[in-house]
């Protein structure tokens, strides 16, 4: 099956910087990857839609002034959370479908990657 | 979005054949029913996927009766590796797609 990476698998900071976190699909190409936030014994929870070349779609509640999205090539998104605060720990994962909308191809999800912030 | 309901947890033995049925009544005609596994710190991971009747691949089986608005994963012989979280989902490819609570199975030995 197709393969989503996420860089870093995780990341320790200091309460009030930023972090960055990539999210590539290694095989093929995605136009829409999609970014989650999960917390402990929790589901996964929707934050936002990233899309190739035009600015990304947030789900109610989800700061997109705090949560920065950058989808700059059909490969990788970079999910960015700025000023990061301890309530920001979480586990983040994003998704990726091969092929365009609509498409048959189920989503492929990335390993995650833990933000523990200080 | 189509919502999707599931037992929130299930216990099983190794060697058991395990069943988590999934009800989906506002599935969309486009819509696909996929099913993930999820472990403690990774990603979910893909199981299976199917549109209506049956499918069967290594690891599971899924059943769709004709409307569509269950579907039922099955398990053949779980081992205590199995133990994960199982997510039904209806999505439709490249659409964003809203997850459930999902079924916590525990397998014991």
């Amino acid at each position: 099956g197709a393969v989503v990476s996420q860089h870093p698998s995780r990341v320790i900071c200091k309460s009030g910087t930023s972090v960055k976190i990539e999210c590539r699909s290694l095989d093929f190409q995605a136009t829409t990857m999609f970014w989650y936030r999960q917390f402990p014994k929790q589901s996964l929870m929707l934050m936002a839609t990233s899309n190739e070349g035009s600015k990304a779609t947030y789900e109610q509640g989800v700061e997109k002034d705090k949560f920065l999205i950058n989808h700059a090539s059909l490969t990788l998104s970079t999910l960015t959370v700025t000023s990061a605060h301890p309530e920001d720990s979480s586990f983040y994962i994003c998704s990726a479908s091969p092929g365009g909308q609509p498409t048959t191809d189920t989503q492929y999800f990335g390993p995650g990657t833990r933000l523990t912030v200080l | 979005l189509a919502k999707t309901t599931q037992p929130i947890s299930m216990d099983s033995y190794e060697g058991q054949e395990v069943n988590i049925t999934c009800s989906h009544n506002n599935i969309a005609t486009n819509d696909y029913i996929t099913w993930y596994q999820q472990f403690p710190s990774q990603g979910p991971r893909f199981i299976i996927q199917g549109y209506k009747t049956k499918v069967t691949n290594e690891v599971a089986s899924l059943f769709i009766p004709a409307d569509r608005k269950s579907s039922t994963l099955s398990l053949p012989r779980v081992s205590l590796s199995d133990t994960a979280v199982y997510y039904c989902l209806v999505v439709l490819g490249g659409f964003k797609t809203i997850f459930g609570a999902g079924t916590r199975l525990f397998v014991k030995a």
